[in-house]
């Protein structure tokens, strides 16, 4: 049963548009989210975070928009560079931080 | 510094041997995880260690897999058995103290069983 789902495997964007990654999660009881990046062959790395006290939180280029009463949250890139195309994968924890759901992921493809 | 690493960084092994996997984490980071990703899936938690304390255990997928770290620092993973279905990246990542921290992920070991 997953928790944290991304429901898009994959996303097209122009260079210098927006990317948009949804993610949603079925447990009320997740205090934390994160967002994490992945190239090829490597390990992912953490990209931008925020916790359930908080809607929106924004650094460069992205920001995390959280809804909780949707249990949704959304990555927003902007502008979109050929750089940032990877598998981009959002996660989730409970207060007591010892185990992080992740979901599938979501193929981004900058084009440019 | 030097970040998360992990060796082998490939594996193929036949139906039944045992694999172990090793993960060094950033030093002086006390939390160390284990989770695997098979094909098409999103990252699966396997094993959470904090400093010395007992691991949690609870996303182990079966007995034949067992974690140990060692002085609060080097984990390796074992998987007695192999069987097809473990066929997947394993993925280790280590963070500073409490798992609210971000964790920073090794390249992973590509595990294939034949």
């Amino acid at each position: 049963d997953q928790q944290v789902k991304q429901n898009s495997p994959s996303l097209s964007v122009q260079e210098g548009r927006i990317s948009i990654l949804n993610c949603d999660y079925t447990n009320s009881m997740f205090d934390y989210f994160l967002w994490y990046k992945k190239y090829p062959a490597e390990g992912p790395t953490f990209l931008i975070s925020i916790s359930s006290i908080k809607d929106k939180n924004e650094d460069g280029r992205f920001t995390v928009f959280l809804n909780k009463s949707a249990k949704h949250l959304s990555l927003h890139i902007v502008p979109s560079q050929p750089g940032d195309s990877a598998v981009y994968f959002c996660a989730a924890s409970g207060n007591n931080f010892n185990k992080f759901y992740f979901g599938s992921g979501t193929k981004l493809n900058v084009k440019p | 510094g030097a970040g998360v690493s992990q060796s082998p960084s490939n594996k193929v092994t036949e139906k039944g041997k045992d694999v172990e996997l090793r993960c060094d984490p950033i030093s002086g980071h006390t939390a160390l995880y284990w989770y695997r990703q098979s094909l098409g899936q999103g990252l699966e938690f396997l094993i959470y260690f904090q400093g010395n304390s007992a691991p949690d255990k609870s996303g182990l997928p079966s007995d034949r897999f067992s974690a140990e770290r060692t002085g609060g620092s080097v984990s390796t993973l074992t998987i007695q058995r192999t069987q097809q279905e473990d066929s997947a990246v394993y993925l280790c990542a280590s963070s500073f103290w409490a798992a609210q921290e971000t964790q920073y992920f090794g390249p992973g070991t590509r595990l294939l069983v034949l």
